[in-house]
């Protein structure tokens, strides 16, 4: 059975560091890419970035170019989502999801559960 | 810049057919996807490839493709159907997703 978990629920103030990750299995996790995906509360689903966990080969939506970045660990499984500088406009449910063709539009076969993250002073 | 345009909301009763819709230039050349979420959980795969349905999805939900429209529909719609739906497509920079529908079953 393919399964994503993610991290859990996060409490920070602006300025910090955070590191969300997502773990795969039941699947061959260096062959499929992994998507991020931000819905921020009450709001729609925005692609962020996917990256591809047998080479780390890793691509941006414009909108999160600078703002994140994704990066994957294959020995354990594992994807992650990072930020280096929180802002309260990053109060997000966070989703991974895998991608069930390696070409646009990257659509998602399988989701995680979500990591909410909550930024404020 | 490119986007996915759907109704913020569509009503119907149960047993009744819903049609949701999903408009964008590209949508001629591009598939189209479509996600079902319900409050508090993650988007589920309802549709690919403008009119496929992954294994798991009830016969009722169906897709569709005219011109820079594509249309999901849901026959016999359950109670259990309402939630928001999102189509997605393709765009320059990778992928994108529409506003979202919300399907209130009344």
């Amino acid at each position: 059975e393919v399964q994503l978990v993610q991290s859990g629920a996060e409490v920070k103030k602006p300025g910090e560091s955070l590191k969300i990750s997502c773990k795969g299995s039941g699947y061959s996790f260096t062959s499929y890419w992994i998507g991020w995906v931000r819905q921020m509360p009450g709001k729609g689903l925005e692609w962020m970035g996917i990256i591809y966990p047998g080479d780390s080969d890793t691509r941006y939506s414009p909108s999160f170019q600078g703002q994140v970045t994704i990066s994957a660990d294959k020995s354990i499984s594992t994807a992650y989502l990072q930020w280096s500088s929180l802002k309260a406009s990053d109060t997000a449910m966070y989703y991974c999801a895998r991608c069930s063709e390696p070409i646009p539009p990257y659509y998602f076969d399988y989701w995680g559960q979500g990591t909410l993250v909550t930024v404020s002073s | 810049s490119y986007e996915l345009t759907q109704p913020p909301s569509v009503s119907v009763s149960p047993g009744q057919t819903a049609r949701i819709t999903c408009s964008g230039d590209a949508l001629p050349k591009q598939y189209a996807y479509w996600y079902q979420q319900k409050p508090g959980q993650a988007p589920v795969l309802v549709i690919y490839k403008d009119s496929e349905r992954p294994s798991g999805i009830p016969e009722r939900f169906s897709g569709s493709s005219s011109g820079t429209t594509v249309t999901l529909t849901i026959s016999g719609v359950q109670a259990e159907d309402e939630a928001d739906y999102y189509c997605q497509s393709a765009d320059s920079s990778g992928t994108l997703f529409g506003g979202g529908t919300k399907l209130t079953v009344l």
